[in-house]
């Protein structure tokens, strides 16, 4: 089975508001997480990653925490918008080959 | 760039009946691998391939064939098709070193 998992299956915001998507991964030998974004007919965008020698990452208007000790990663999204509807995932890598498992997805709804 | 194009973007074929789905990247990617999505379930890896002549199966490849004739085309064959098969299928790339994979749109398949 899936080593990824998420908490919740869907969050819904009021836009303005902050995001938090979470996610445990059970493989501790993992070093690489990744997040992306799938709007609704389309494939996954990047989103933003981390390694494992990192706690937190940020970009524009996102950030990622990781919690090794507890195999936690989080994608907080600062003052969501309407654009930001979206189903998130995140991935970890597999294997030697660079592969990705991906979590099963949480669907983010933003209210006006 | 067109970046990660597939064809077709739809598709429904009968129970037994084989296909091609066609994926092509024009980034110069070593890595390619294709991906199926089913509702509520995350992206599940298919087959892979780490260059030309290289492929590899990955969590789910009963049933799909693949090969990797050129770095830039990656086909997948359905040889009997199934309703198992139906799902929504992805194909990706990335870059040698990096663990972030690029999508191409998808897709769907429904097998009756």
């Amino acid at each position: 089975g899936e080593s990824v998992g998420l908490h919740l299956p869907t969050l819904s915001v009021q836009e303005g508001d902050n995001s938090i998507i979470n996610c445990a991964y059970s493989n501790s030998a993992s070093d690489y997480f990744i997040w992306y974004k799938q709007e609704s007919g389309k494939g996954p965008q990047f989103i933003i990653d981390i390694r494992s020698n990192m706690d937190k990452r940020q970009g524009q208007r996102v950030t990622v925490l990781l919690n090794k000790t507890v195999k936690h990663l989080s994608l907080q999204i600062a003052a969501t918008q309407p654009g930001d509807s979206a189903v998130y995932f995140c991935a970890e890598n597999w294997g030697s080959q660079g592969n990705l498992i991906f979590g099963k997805g949480t669907k983010l709804s933003v209210k006006p | 760039n067109a970046g990660v194009t597939q064809t077709p973007k739809f598709q429904v074929l009968k129970t037994g009946q084989s296909m091609t789905l066609q994926c092509a990247q024009d980034m110069n990617h070593e890595y390619m691998s294709w991906y199926r999505q089913d509702p509520g379930m995350g992206l599940r890896l298919i087959h892979y391939s780490v260059g030309a002549g290289i492929t590899d199966q990955g969590e789910v490849p009963n049933g799909y064939n693949v090969s990797r004739s050129t770095t830039e085309d990656f086909p997948l064959r359905l040889l009997s098709a199934a309703p198992s098969q139906t799902s929504v299928y992805f194909c990706a790339s990335r870059r040698d070193y990096s663990y972030e994979q690029y999508f191409g749109p998808g897709t769907r398949l429904t097998v009756t």
